[in-house]
């Protein structure tokens, strides 16, 4: 039902935009949620945004870089990133939240991959 | 900053285990919003227990979630090899997410 794309290896400095795909739901109902995996570490959720798309919330570590967006239209959730840091490097998941608004995350996509590094 | 979990748990099949997840007044302690999570290796996440107690349609009714105070905790009954995995505890709200550091069951 989730499917994220747009991973890969970019420079420190650097930009990359994520997408997820959606299906299965009637998306704009739900609030979505990027979380990042470091390898070998835990869960450190990075931005949510309302069903609406009208309230996007942010970490911040990432706030001022990052910029979580979607399209009702076309059931797609997407991940700005600017400025991109060693530390962003990670495995990047997106998940469907509740309707009710709160950023619990269930399901989740099967992640990709991004690499910060020169 | 994070909730605080043990870092690894261990146990023989058929016993029990807890794992606990400790926060403060302004997370874990101010609401029932506290989930836990299960991951396999090369896996994502999968939701086990939302609103503290709550269990997701089709997860075992060996997992049960409890809160008292600031600490939330999991709970693993009657444990089987396939329940060797990395648990996460959340506090979710309307604006964010907190997770644990994560707490790596061992099955012996």
């Amino acid at each position: 039902q989730l499917a994220e794309s747009g991973g890969g290896l970019v420079q420190p400095g650097g930009s990359l935009r994520l997408s997820c795909a959606v299906s299965g739901i009637t998306f704009n109902k739900y609030a979505m949620s990027w979380v990042r995996q470091a390898p070998g570490k835990g869960l450190e959720w990075v931005s949510g945004i309302s069903g609406s798309g009208d309230n996007t919330y942010y970490a911040d570590s990432v706030k001022g870089r990052f910029t979580i967006s979607r399209d009702n239209s076309k059931n797609t959730l997407s991940l700005q990133m600017y400025s991109l840091r060693a530390e962003d490097t990670a495995i990047y998941y997106c998940a469907k939240c509740s309707d009710s608004g709160r950023l619990l995350q269930d399901p989740w996509g099967q992640g990709t991959l991004v690499t910060v590094s020169s | 900053s994070a909730l605080t979990q043990p870092a690894s748990v261990s146990g023989s099949p058929g016993q029990s285990i807890t794992i606990s997840c400790t926060g403060t007044s302004s997370d874990v302690g101010a609401s029932n919003f506290v989930s836990w999570y299960q991951q396999h290796p090369g896996k994502a996440p999968k939701l086990i227990i939302y609103d503290v107690i709550v269990r997701p349609s089709g997860v075992s009714n060996r997992f049960s979630g409890s809160k008292s105070g600031n600490t939330a905790s999991l709970a693993i009954s009657g444990l089987q090899a396939e329940d060797e995995a990395d648990y996460y505890c959340g506090s979710y709200t309307i604006s964010s997410t907190i997770f644990g550091g994560g707490t790596k069951l061992t099955v012996l």
